[in-house]
Formats: C-alpha cells, structure tokens, sequence
C-alpha cells in the first residue's frame, strides 16, 4: 500500500543546534517534494521544493535532501531559533504538470525549540 | 496581492445537512485545491480544479462536491454531512508560474454535532 511517514513524535531542540526532519515513503514516484510550515490554527506555508532529479536543495537556513532510491527526505534547520517551533509537513507531487498535480501530505512532525 | 481567502472562519452544523465553503484563489492563481485537515494529521486530497474543470480527487465519496468560478474562486460543497466530516478544510490556490507551490488560505472549521 501507499505510505508516507513522517516522525510522529515531537522533536524537541536546543537554541543554536540543528534540526533534522525525516519523511519516507513506499509505493509512490513523486516528480517533487515540498516542504510546508504549519502554526497552530493556520494553513500550511510553502518553504521548499526539491524535484526528483535534484539531490539537495538551500534556502537560508533551511536544507532539503531526496534520496528516490531509499524514498526519503531529510529537511534540516541550522542554528535554530525558537521562532522556528512549528508542524513541518512534508508532501509528495504526484501527477499533473506545471501547477497542477495532486499533493499527498504526511502527519507532520512537530518541533519544539528551547531557548 | 491579494492572498487566499476563506469564508466562513467556523461552521457548526448537524449530521444529515448540506454545507458550502467558499475560497477566493490567490491573484493571478488559475489553480484552486482542496483539503481536509483532521485534528493531528496532514491536509488530505479532496480535489482540485483548474480553469473551472476538475482536475484530479482523491478518495472522497461524490457527495464531496465542487465548482470553480471564472474569476478562478472556489466552492465546496459537503452533503450528508456526516461527523467525521468534523475537520479544517483548506482551499489552496496555485499560479501558472509555480510548481504547484500551494498558496493556503486559513481554513473554514467544520464541526458536525
């Protein structure tokens, strides 16, 4: 069957250290994976996407990886900053083409950073 | 520029009801999606729709409805509605620039009593 996983259980960090997301999944060829932002009582806010050709991806302080071989993402925050504590979902794109294409979302994985 | 926008804000209705959510898309957004978000879990698929046609769903029964307007705005529309409808439901808006980068509006809550 079709999974996506992402860490179910918070992650809780100190000031300054970096954090590493995890997002695998099984029976899926995704074309991208996007990374969003959720706040509490809000929508999703768009960070990053990584297409399946490319293996690593910056912006600022945030790094993503996609390995398609061992169907994983890894999203990471450096020199992190309590401003950062949020749900971090993770999304495969799956069909489409240019802005269209479904979106499957995992759980998300909340973070928790400690001054 | 105008973001995603949602009405109503929170919604409570009964089992049995019919119920209509409303976006308006980002400007310049000709791609609208729709999700439903349960306490704890990521935005799930409903559907989505693109220059007023649907344009993929996921696994939502057909009394999960929906339109697109020529100004691009959306509607859902929920029948029957039943209480594990009870969730966020978010509309997201895409433009023809991005890589279905989704724009999320802020959500209609639904509850069902």
């Amino acid at each position: 069957s079709q999974k996506i996983e992402q860490n179910s259980e918070a992650l809780n960090i100190q000031e300054g250290k970096t954090a590493t997301l995890t997002c695998n999944y099984t029976n899926y060829s995704p074309a991208y994976l996007q990374w969003y932002r959720q706040d509490p009582g809000r929508g999703p806010v768009f960070l990053l996407l990584i297409r399946e050709n490319e293996k690593e991806k910056r912006k600022e302080r945030l790094k993503v990886t996609f390995d398609t071989t061992l169907k994983q993402s890894l999203f990471h925050i450096t020199a992190s900053q309590p401003a950062d504590s949020a749900t971090y979902l993770c999304a495969l794109g799956v069909g489409g083409s240019g802005n269209t294409g479904k979106l499957i979302f995992g759980q998300g994985t909340t973070l928790q950073v400690k001054p | 520029e105008t973001g995603v926008t949602q009405s109503p804000t929170h919604l409570i209705k009964t089992r049995g009801q019919q119920v209509t959510l409303r976006c308006s898309s980002q400007s310049g957004h000709n791609t609208v999606s729709w999700y439903q978000q349960a306490l704890g879990q990521g935005p799930q698929f409903i559907f989505q729709y693109y220059r007023e046609e649907e344009n993929g769903r996921g696994n939502f029964p057909p009394r999960f409805s929906g339109l697109q307007f020529p100004n691009y705005s959306s509607e859902l529309n929920v029948n029957a509605l039943e209480l594990d409808d009870s969730a966020l439901y978010l509309c997201a808006s895409s433009g023809q620039a991005s890589y279905n980068e989704q724009f999320f509006g802020p959500g209609t809550r639904l509850t069902v009593l």
